[in-house]
């Protein structure tokens, strides 16, 4: 399994501070994507990043992925109490594979 | 433009009942699937579609059935159901390949006692 897996597994952190979270995966991928899952609710995609790009931003969001350390990060600056979620990272393999996800990292932004 | 709905929100079943889990999505996408989410699992997938007539088995299908007859509906059915498929399942649509952006549904909150 190429599944990607998230750490830390949980992050607290105050309003208006950064936050970092990793996600690593085993083998060759195509691209990889994070998602956001709010309490209870569906998860909302933040952001795709493939395997031949290296860094991608959107809004406060800061993605960077390292092929040969098969890795990614995810940086959120300036953090909000709206940003309390669950992160998860997605990985896909080739053009023919499903998107398969990490256990993901339990975001608390406290005000 | 709703997007992907899912229906019920919850649902309570007794071991052994059958039941379906509807999906269905207005953005004319193509690819169609279903996980299921558990605590400290992450998601997992259970089937999927690439379109109408076409569906494959994703990591974890036993004990439930797709079929897609239309572009817009990707209904899950849990044939004879169990304690261990107590979770809460997702469906999602894209409009790209296998891989792509997905949009999620919001969910259905399944127990089975």
């Amino acid at each position: 399994s190429q599944q990607g897996e998230e750490d830390p597994q949980a992050l607290s952190i105050q309003e208006g501070e950064n936050a970092t979270m990793n996600c690593s995966y085993k083998t060759s991928i195509n691209n990889l994507q994070w998602y956001r899952q709010n309490s209870g609710r569906g998860l909302v995609h933040l952001i795709l990043i493939r395997s031949n790009e290296r860094e991608k931003h959107s809004g406060r969001l800061r993605v960077t992925l390292d092929t040969s350390k098969k890795s990614s990060s995810l940086l959120i600056t300036a953090s909000r109490a709206a940003d309390t979620a669950s992160y998860f990272c997605a990985t896909a393999a080739g053009s023919q594979g499903n998107l398969i996800f990490g256990k993901g990292t339990k975001l608390s932004v406290k005000p | 433009n709703a997007g992907v709905t899912q229906t019920p929100k919850f649902q309570v079943l007794k071991t052994g009942q059958s039941m379906t889990l509807q999906c269905a999505q207005d953005m004319n996408h193509e690819y169609m699937s279903w996980y299921r989410q558990d605590p400290g699992m992450g998601l997992r997938l259970i089937h999927y579609s690439v379109g109408a007539g076409i569906t494959d088995q994703g990591e974890v299908p036993n004990g439930y059935n797709v079929s897609r007859s239309t572009t817009e509906d990707f209904p899950l059915r849990l044939l004879s159901a169990a304690p261990s498929q107590t979770s809460v399942y997702f469906c999602a649509s894209s409009g790209g390949t296998y891989n792509e952006k997905l949009f999620f549904g919001s969910g259905t909150q399944l127990s089975v006692l």
